[in-house]
């Protein structure tokens, strides 16, 4: 599958604890994005990468870092979790950052649930 | 700042029925627009993009910088058409989505 894998597809934790969601790009792609979906909140834009450097942040929380890898997958870690972090956390990639006219290619989502 | 703003989050049409899903934006400079789906269970995908014109499944959207708008239409709806439809405006490193409208064509 060249396609965005995300791991896991789900998760459920408790208050408090800490998380590390990851984020294969598709084949080719430099550039990743995370994403946060809540019911009341839609999608939320948290954190870009293109080639292992942070190229922009949205509505990204202290308590919520990312990181991407020489190898370009990425990893989302949340800590310190609360009620209100339950959601599906999406990846997408795309090939270059700036102006290239194309999409974003999504990964299936890690549903979080925090209890 | 850029917004996406996508007034209806339910829409419900018959199947036959033309249908239209509105999408407004506010961006200062030279906007690129896009429509994603999202089918039940499935994950978010690329339906169109504004600097295309293209046609896929249908469905076509029109920028129109007048209006600010991106509506996205189609003659004649299908019931595979059910789905989670979002707006986005890309500005290099960022994509906003709207709130997306949840589209339901019944039989």
């Amino acid at each position: 599958d060249s396609g965005v894998t995300q791991t896991p597809k789900h998760l459920i934790t408790a208050t408090g604890q800490r998380v590390t969601l990851r984020c294969s790009p598709r084949s080719g792609d430099l550039s990743v994005y995370w994403y946060q979906q809540s019911l009341d909140q839609g999608l939320q834009f948290l954190i870009q990468y293109y080639n292992g450097e942070e190229r922009a942040k949205g509505n990204i929380l202290e308590r919520f870092s990312a990181q991407q890898f020489p190898d370009l997958h990425s990893e989302l870690n949340l800590s310190s979790l609360e009620l209100g972090d339950s959601a599906l956390y999406f990846c997408a990639s795309s090939v270059s950052y700036g102006t290239d006219h194309y999409g974003y290619t999504f990964g299936s989502g890690t549903r979080l649930t925090v209890v | 700042a850029q917004r996406v703003t996508q007034p209806e989050k339910l829409l419900s049409v018959f199947k036959g029925a033309p249908v239209e899903l509105k999408c407004n934006y506010s961006y200062s400079g030279s906007p690129e627009l896009f429509w994603y789906v999202q089918y039940s269970r499935q994950r978010l995908q690329l339906l169109l993009r504004h600097i295309s014109r293209e046609s896929i499944k249908g469905f076509t959207a029109d920028l129109n910088k007048g209006e600010t708008s991106f509506h996205l239409k189609k003659p004649f709806a299908q019931e595979e058409d059910s789905a989670m439809y979002y707006c986005a405006l890309r500005n290099n490193n960022d994509m906003r989505f709207g709130a997306g409208t949840r589209l339901t064509v019944k039989p």
